[in-house]
């Protein structure tokens, strides 16, 4: 069974540029949440997605966006690109909405400069 | 804003049982309590969860104090392997949060030979 993959895994951009990430989820999981976690300190949930509709958002602007495909990969999509937006993008999937357990994959890591 | 608190960091010498603390005092009746783990370099992996019982699983041991104010993760021989950052999270019913995770700064566990 694949675990859930990101690409790319490095990334460097320059400030006002745009950004897509993508992510494929385990096979099965209809469920995908995005997470940026900023050095040294915990992931911030982004969004997340079930069945291809945005299902949640955290506490980031409209910049930041998602979609999820029928074959639930998801892709995260970052316009105007501002220094703080350097940070590791991770993305999770589960099984079902609500699933006691996330699998996260190892991330993206975004340069701005 | 987390809803938990974490000592910053802490060391345990192999073979020996790690005793995980998290704080949670605002916990409330229908929330969970969560603990993920990160190793360097990785995305957030799930150890276990709890209500209120003691839960054990073939990487750990919960528990969970009677006013469920506090919690801790009991790593019972701890290995090399299992250096990494702990985070203890309170999840809210799928109604409140759409299941997500809300990490805090988490404890650094370095153990050591």
């Amino acid at each position: 069974e694949t675990g859930v993959t990101q690409s790319p895994t490095h990334l460097i951009k320059t400030r006002g540029q745009q950004v897509t990430l993508r992510c494929s989820s385990q096979s099965g999981h209809n469920t995908v949440s995005w997470y940026q976690q900023a050095l040294g300190q915990g992931p911030q949930f982004i969004f997340q997605y079930y069945r291809e509709e945005e299902n949640g958002r955290g506490n980031f602007p409209p910049r930041f966006s998602g979609l999820q495909f029928p074959n639930y990969s998801s892709e995260l999509n970052v316009n105007a690109l501002e220094l703080d937006d350097s940070a590791l993008y991770l993305c999770a999937s589960s099984l079902f909405l609500g699933d006691n357990e996330q699998f996260f994959g190892p991330g993206t890591r975004l340069t701005v400069l | 804003d987390a809803k938990t608190t974490q000592p910053t960091s802490m060391d345990c010498a192999e073979g020996r049982a790690a005793n995980l603390p998290c704080n949670h005092s605002t916990i409330s009746g229908n929330e969970y309590v969560y603990w993920y783990r990160q190793i360097h370099s990785q995305g957030p992996q799930y150890i276990i969860h709890g209500l209120k019982n003691n839960e054990t699983n073939e990487m750990a041991s919960l528990i969970i104090t009677e006013d469920r104010k506090s919690s801790t993760l009991i790593l019972p021989h701890a290995t090399l392997r299992d250096t990494a950052v702990y985070y203890c999270i309170v999840r809210g019913p799928l109604t409140d949060s759409w299941g997500k995770l809300q990490f805090g700064a988490g404890t650094q566990v370095v153990v050591t030979p």
